[in-house]
């Protein structure tokens, strides 16, 4: 089976461009999540959504980012303007929703690598 | 307090020995516990999960979670420099439906030859 796919894998753009990031999560996955992987800041959780509807935008670090979900086979997460800060990977990753209680691992994509100079 | 705590390390053991990663987590209710690997340049990729008290075993790993101590740890015997890498531990948040995990911020293994 497929795993989740991201593109680009690479994207190198300069300060105030439009970036968007596609994913297509595993089918039958009906949770998605975006991350943002710096070496500062690790590993940090942006937005997610369950059944296509955002549930957790906390980690979204400024009106900056926007992200989307129109089906079940794909979402977006959109950076407009672009800022140098902004450079990292950006993985996206989903699972299956478990149990009230407990959880499925998620799988994720090989990221996008984002450089904004 | 962090939510989920790791040694950054690195951890250094030689080839062969047995390298021990710890994780302490913060929420007495959490259910989900899970190991990710992640090679430098690549994506995490899950390598176990737990969810019930005890050990977990799968070839050369095993996980073992203590909910009184709020500790989970991952063993991997007969370690090889191919499990270089950073691995990192990521917990589940109690009563959240929609599947969200807190990660630590991974613990460096260097196994050398």
């Amino acid at each position: 089976d497929a795993g989740v796919i991201q593109s680009p894998r690479h994207e190198v753009t300069e300060m105030g461009q439009e970036v968007t990031l596609r994913c297509k999560p595993i089918s039958g996955h009906n949770s998605l999540f975006w991350y943002r992987q710096t070496m500062m800041r690790g590993l940090e959780l942006l937005i997610y959504f369950n059944n296509n509807v955002p549930i957790d935008d906390s980690g979204m670090p400024e009106d900056r980012f926007s992200a989307k979900m129109p089906n079940a086979s794909f979402s977006t997460l959109k950076i407009q303007p672009s800022e140098p800060r902004d450079s990292a990977v950006y993985f996206c990753a989903s699972s299956h929703k478990g149990r009230q209680y407990s959880n499925q691992p998620q799988h994720f994509g090989d990221g996008t690598r984002l450089s904004i100079l | 307090q962090k939510e989920v705590e790791q040694n950054s390390g690195p951890l250094s053991v030689p080839e062969g020995a047995i390298a021990s990663l710890n994780c302490t987590y913060s929420d007495r209710g959490s259910q989900s516990f899970f190991w990710y690997r992640q090679y430098s340049g690549k994506s995490p990729e899950l390598i176990m999960f737990i969810y019930s008290n005890g050990d977990k075993e799968d070839g050369r790993f095993t996980a073992q979670l203590n909910k009184a101590s709020q500790y989970v740890s991952l063993l991997i015997r007969d370690s090889q420099p191919s499990d270089s890498a950073t691995y990192l531990c990521a917990v589940n948040i109690p009563y959240n439906q929609g599947g969200k995990l807190i990660f630590g911020q991974g613990t460096e293994l260097s196994v050398k030859p």
